[in-house]
């Protein structure tokens, strides 16, 4: 699977948009990019999912560029609750479902 | 509404001494994982089941080990825990292994070794 890269920490203030990049330059045209989060002692969390268009939920909007070598999770309105890491994976679709994670971004939402 | 559950939430067990991590779901899901996350670090996968077909990765100790005796229950066993081996223990099911979308995590069991 493609390695991905996200800034090691983040802040936003609250009920403003927290925008949190990752660069997987090394993607295949097969890879999906996933993104979960995971409060502080508590399992990680599915967010969202693309192959190349846009997608939205209500949770969050994945962005992801033309050229699939970027994407961007955004988090329209962010609040204190949202206060975690968040982890951006790429996997293709059948190589036995393993999640292989990254860093990931701390994101703090600040009052 | 529960569907991984982890039991106990909190392990501690002394060095060398034997000890099970436990999880079930109530997802009816073909794969459960096992994943190992230390302080500040991202988790790490260390074998998953596909149905009854079980997966080591290749940088898995084998002073761990997995048992799965039904479709519901699986099982992490750490023969001689070390000091190395605290760490919080994650377990993770999905429907399907080729299968598109999500996987469901438990909220963890925190192991310490003394």
């Amino acid at each position: 699977d493609a390695k991905t890269t996200q800034p090691p920490s983040m802040d936003c203030a609250e009920g403003r948009a927290a925008n949190l990049p990752c660069n997987h330059s090394t993607i295949s045209g097969n890879e999906y990019v996933y993104w979960y989060r995971q409060i502080h002692s508590q399992g990680p969390q599915y967010i969202i999912h693309g192959l190349k268009n846009n997608e939205t939920n209500e949770m969050a909007s994945l962005i992801i560029t033309e050229d699939r070598k970027s994407s961007t999770l955004i988090l329209p309105h962010a609040t204190l609750r949202d206060t975690a890491v968040y982890y951006c994976i790429v996997r293709a679709r059948h190589t036995g479902n393993q999640f292989y994670f990254g860093t990931g971004t701390s994101l703090t939402v600040i009052p | 509404d529960a569907m991984v559950i982890q039991n106990p939430r909190y392990q501690v067990t002394q060095f060398g001494k034997p000890v099970t991590l436990s999880c079930s779901q109530t997802l009816n899901h073909n794969v459960m994982y096992w994943y190992q996350q230390k302080s500040s670090q991202a988790p790490k996968l260390l074998f998953h089941y596909y149905d009854k077909d079980f997966n080591n990765e290749a940088d898995t100790p084998d002073n761990f080990q997995s048992r799965r005796p039904n479709t519901s229950f699986c099982f992490l066993d750490i023969r001689s825990p070390g000091l190395g081996d605290a760490a919080m223990y994650l377990c993770a099911t999905s429907r399907d292994r080729g299968a598109l979308g999500e996987q469901y995590f438990g909220p963890g069991t925190r192991l310490t070794v003394t």
